[in-house]
């Protein structure tokens, strides 16, 4: 079964730096997805960002960009300029075509004033 | 686009009663369609794989009878929780595989709350 790891539990950041969340997985497919969502207080999961792994190019979405690894099967989130409404649960999820998300344990970000 | 809803948002019920939790794709046709189980601090955890017209498939120690998975049409699918007891108090959400073909993203739902008196 695949596994998605992130190492970091809760992070903090001041507002308009710039914060980079780990996640690694493990996986012995060639060809697959990988997703960043973010889970705000509302609890409502909205994707961020994804990444087909066949891609080499990292995928970017505004201030949110990915490095992925594939040979290391690692995919951080790097948030630019980061802002207060960015205070949320991050998800690191992978699928396998067709399959169901297996996600990390999250990492709670904190953006302070 | 991409636009997935839960109905309701949140629920009380009495013990051993049943609960029925909609999650419709609102802009997109989707074959398929997960529901998680969160807990208060908690990843997602996937309880069952639900595809339209055929029999949903659940998570190990996911008790079937328990919770009832209906994939009726390419829009929505339906989670009844029955007998609810304390313990199946909990956050469900469900999410929808589909948009652009070939995305394999999933859009999720609001989700709902249980709580079980």
């Amino acid at each position: 079964a695949q596994t998605v790891t992130q190492s970091q539990p809760e992070m903090s950041v001041q507002e308009a730096e710039t914060v980079t969340l780990s996640c690694t997985y493990d996986t012995s497919e060639s060809n697959y997805y990988l997703f960043w969502y973010k889970q705000p207080p509302s609890r409502q999961m909205i994707l961020v960002i994804r990444q087909e792994a066949y891609k080499q190019q990292n995928a970017t979405e505004n201030r949110f960009s990915v490095n992925f690894q594939k040979a290391a099967k690692s995919f951080s989130l790097k948030i630019s300029d980061s802002q207060l409404g960015d205070t949320a649960m991050y998800f690191c999820g992978y699928s396998n075509s067709g399959y169901a998300l297996n996600f990390g344990k999250g990492t709670s970000l904190l953006v302070t004033p | 686009g991409a636009v997935v809803s839960q109905h309701p948002s949140w629920v009380i019920c009495k013990s051993g009663t049943s609960v029925k939790i909609e999650c419709r794709s609102l802009d997109f046709q989707a074959t398929t369609m997960f529901w998680y189980r969160q807990f208060p601090k908690q990843s997602l955890m996937l309880m069952a794989t639900s595809n339209e017209g055929s029999k949903a498939t659940y998570e190990q120690g996911v008790e079937k009878d328990k919770f009832l998975i209906n994939h009726a049409s390419l829009t929505l699918s339906t989670l009844t929780v029955t007998s609810a007891h304390p313990e199946d108090s909990s956050f469900y959400i469900c999410s929808a595989r589909g948009g652009a073909a070939g995305t394999d993203t999933q859009y999720f739902g609001p989700g709902t709350r249980l709580t079980v008196l």
